[in-house]
């Protein structure tokens, strides 16, 4: 079964702390990995997806097909990092159906 | 205008009772995707529309949940005869094509079964 596994419904760390945000999947077929992000008050967002292999606001994520996880890190955490992070998937030959994380709340402490 | 819109924003209705809930996609987009999500969880598919075409409703959790799209841009979720578990708020995304990233979510509708 398609599933997309957050273990921490909450994370707090200290700004300049490193931080990573646990993703775990199991997806029958070829997945495509995505970390959304919704910040207080505003509409969910793309952050990354494993495809494009990019850094975004200092944020990568590696897909270990062998761990089948595709854990969030960034080295060092600010205050305006404070959100809620979905990992999700989709299949690289099916995108039309998404599989959502229940969602970390990332806490950056001043 | 900007984004994807929804409408409304809250809706509160007694248990029993239809509701209709819209979603305006960004213009031009040929993707557009319902989700819903429960308190403390992550939005979960329901359906999928490639323009008037729904080509996935797997998602839906029963036959009182329908979706359409007739001319391709606006949708409409109806749910018929509510339930409290019902409750939940219902995210709308949209993309520029088939399969396209990313979604461009909504701000969602609330809606409440008393």
């Amino acid at each position: 079964a398609q599933r997309v596994t957050q273990p921490e419904k909450l994370l707090s760390v200290f700004k300049g702390a490193p931080v990573e945000l646990k993703c775990n999947y199991s997806y029958s077929g070829s997945p495509e990995l995505f970390w959304y992000v919704q910040y207080s008050r505003q509409r969910l967002q793309l952050l990354l997806r494993h495809i494009s292999r990019e850094s975004i606001k200092g944020f990568t994520a590696d897909l270990n097909k062998g761990e089948t996880s595709f854990h969030l890190k960034k080295p060092f955490a600010q205050e305006e990092d404070s959100a809620m992070y979905y990992c999700a998937l989709s299949g690289l030959s099916n995108f039309n159906k998404f599989y959502f994380g229940s969602g970390t709340k990332l806490n950056v402490k001043p | 205008g900007a984004g994807v819109s929804q409408s409304p924003r809250y809706k509160v209705a007694k248990r029993g009772q239809d509701v209709a809930l819209r979603c305006d996609p960004i213009s031009g987009h040929v993707s557009l995707f319902w989700y819903q999500q429960a308190l403390g969880q992550g939005p979960e598919f329901l359906t999928y529309f490639q323009n008037e075409a729904q080509l996935d409703k797997s998602g839906l959790p029963s036959d009182r949940f329908f979706a359409e799209r007739p001319e391709g841009s606006v949708s409409t979720l109806k749910i018929q005869r509510t339930q409290q578990e019902d409750s939940a708020v219902y995210l709308c995304a949209s993309s520029p094509r088939e399969g396209s990233q990313p979604q461009h979510f909504g701000d969602g509708t609330r809606l409440s079964i008393l």
